[in-house]
């Protein structure tokens, strides 16, 4: 079945440093969303890519969409405490699945 | 708007034991889906109920149904609890558009089998 990787499982940064989460999908996606998980509460959607190669941005965030559709990545400017969290990418799963989100990863801020 | 609604948030149980949850989704969404977060295997998806009808279904066994009212309310059932069905339960309701789908998740519920 698809299966849907993120690298890397955790990552600590100091505050104002920048910080990239690359998600990578066994198949190839029609979209990816990206949803971001604070300690303690639930998923929080983000933003959703559909097109080849598609960039966009939300403030101090920019995610890609790669040109085969098949990974993606989310970049963060300049952390800062509020990123704080849980980043997962999601995509259309194959079968009978609905949406298969990726492994996951965890940043934590360094103050 | 008020959010997705689960209850209960925390819920402990023993094995053999059964268990219902319930998710109440966004005003005007009609489509609920449920998963469930481990630390080990991360969000598995566990069925998707349309206008109530399952319309999709995850990896997991027998034990672990659903349903949806007319209401759109939303309940998941679990059998024969095992250790291993400790986790997060998270309900999402989805919203869609002609060019975008977006789920919303509501707070969880927390099961612990013992």
């Amino acid at each position: 079945g698809q299966q849907v990787m993120q690298i890397p499982q955790y990552q600590h940064v100091q505050e104002g440093e920048d910080f990239t989460t690359y998600c990578n999908s066994s198949t190839t996606l029609s979209n990816i969303q990206w949803y971001k998980q604070r300690p303690g509460g639930h998923p929080v959607f983000l933003i959703q890519l559909v097109k080849s190669g598609e960039v966009k941005k939300q403030k101090r965030l920019t995610f890609q969409f790669g040109e085969a559709k098949k990974n993606s990545s989310l970049h963060i400017t300049a952390t800062q405490t509020t990123d704080v969290g849980t980043y997962f990418c999601a995509g259309p799963g194959g079968g009978n699945e609905k949406l298969t989100f990726g492994t996951g990863t965890r940043l934590t801020i360094i103050p | 708007k008020a959010g997705v609604t689960q209850t209960p948030r925390y819920l402990i149980k023993t094995r053999g034991q059964q268990v219902t949850l319930s998710c109440s989704p966004i005003s005007g969404h009609r489509s609920v889906s449920w998963y469930q977060q481990t630390p080990g295997q991360g969000l598995q998806f566990l069925f998707e109920y349309f206008s109530e009808t399952q319309r999709n279904k995850g990896n997991f066994p027998g034990r672990f149904s659903g349903r949806q009212f007319s209401n759109s309310r939303s309940e998941m059932n679990v059998s024969t609890l095992e250790l291993g069905d400790s986790a997060l339960y998270l309900c999402a309701s989805t919203l869609r558009t002609a060019t975008n789908e977006k789920l919303f998740f509501g707070s969880g519920t927390q099961l612990s089998v013992l």
